[in-house]
């Protein structure tokens, strides 16, 4: 039931586009983001709940869809900053406050 | 607000001894999480409580661990006996109910747990 992170790594130049991918076998009601930097907590980015919406976060964006159980973080105009590791956690009901299920991350690495 | 607090930051015990983490919520959030990760396992949830009642313990790996939230501002993760196979991160994090859907977890800075 853990969802399925794809890429498990990925290197960027500042400045170029990277997307997230984060798949579930299940019904999904909700997805979190989370970047957790090296040696840190992770740090809520976003939640997009059932419906399909997306959502941004200065240059940082993720859709949802629902049908396809999936959702995709977009990080645009990379920056050095971005760097972390970042998880999407997935709850399968609404009112799931607590059963959150957290996929194994994807390493995103920005280079200068 | 000073943020999820836990203590100690990190731990180094021999196997057999009992290990005590602690955590302090952000005050006014009503939920508590305890999670651990490792490398091969990633993030994975132990127990929740709700306004201080653990709601499910499931994800607890076996009797050695218990927590226990005695109030609205503490709450402890024990291992006892510890093994080397707990060595991990220990996160505690916090939330509270929003009207309309689930909402962001604050997480503390972990306690790192080295088991010999």
């Amino acid at each position: 039931q853990q969802p399925v992170q794809s890429p498990q790594a990925v290197i960027l130049r500042e400045g170029e586009d990277a997307v997230i991918n984060c798949s579930s076998s299940k019904a999904l009601y909700s997805v979190h983001w989370y970047r957790q930097k090296h040696g840190e907590a992770p740090v809520f980015l976003m939640i997009l709940l059932k419906g399909g919406e997306q959502k941004g976060h200065d240059k940082i964006s993720a859709s949802f869809n629902e049908k396809k159980q999936q959702s995709s973080l977009y990080l645009t105009a990379s920056q050095l900053s971005y760097s972390g590791t970042y998880f999407c956690g997935t709850a399968n009901y609404g009112g799931s406050q607590g059963n959150l299920i957290f996929g194994k991350g994807t390493k995103l690495s920005v280079k200068p | 607000d000073a943020g999820v607090i836990q203590s100690p930051r990190h731990e180094v015990t021999e196997m057999g001894q009992e290990v005590t983490l602690r955590c302090k919520p952000i005050s006014g959030h009503d939920y508590l999480f305890w999670y651990r990760q490792t490398m091969m396992r990633g993030l994975e949830l132990l127990i929740y409580f709700n306004n201080n009642v653990p709601i499910d313990d499931s994800g607890m790996p076996e009797d050695r661990f218990s927590a226990k939230m005695p109030n609205a501002s503490f709450s402890t993760l024990k291992i006892q006996p510890s093994e080397p196979r707990d060595s991990a991160v220990y996160f505690c994090a916090s939330s509270s109910l929003k009207a309309g859907g689930p909402y962001e977890q604050y997480f503390g800075p972990g306690t790192r747990l080295t088991v010999t």
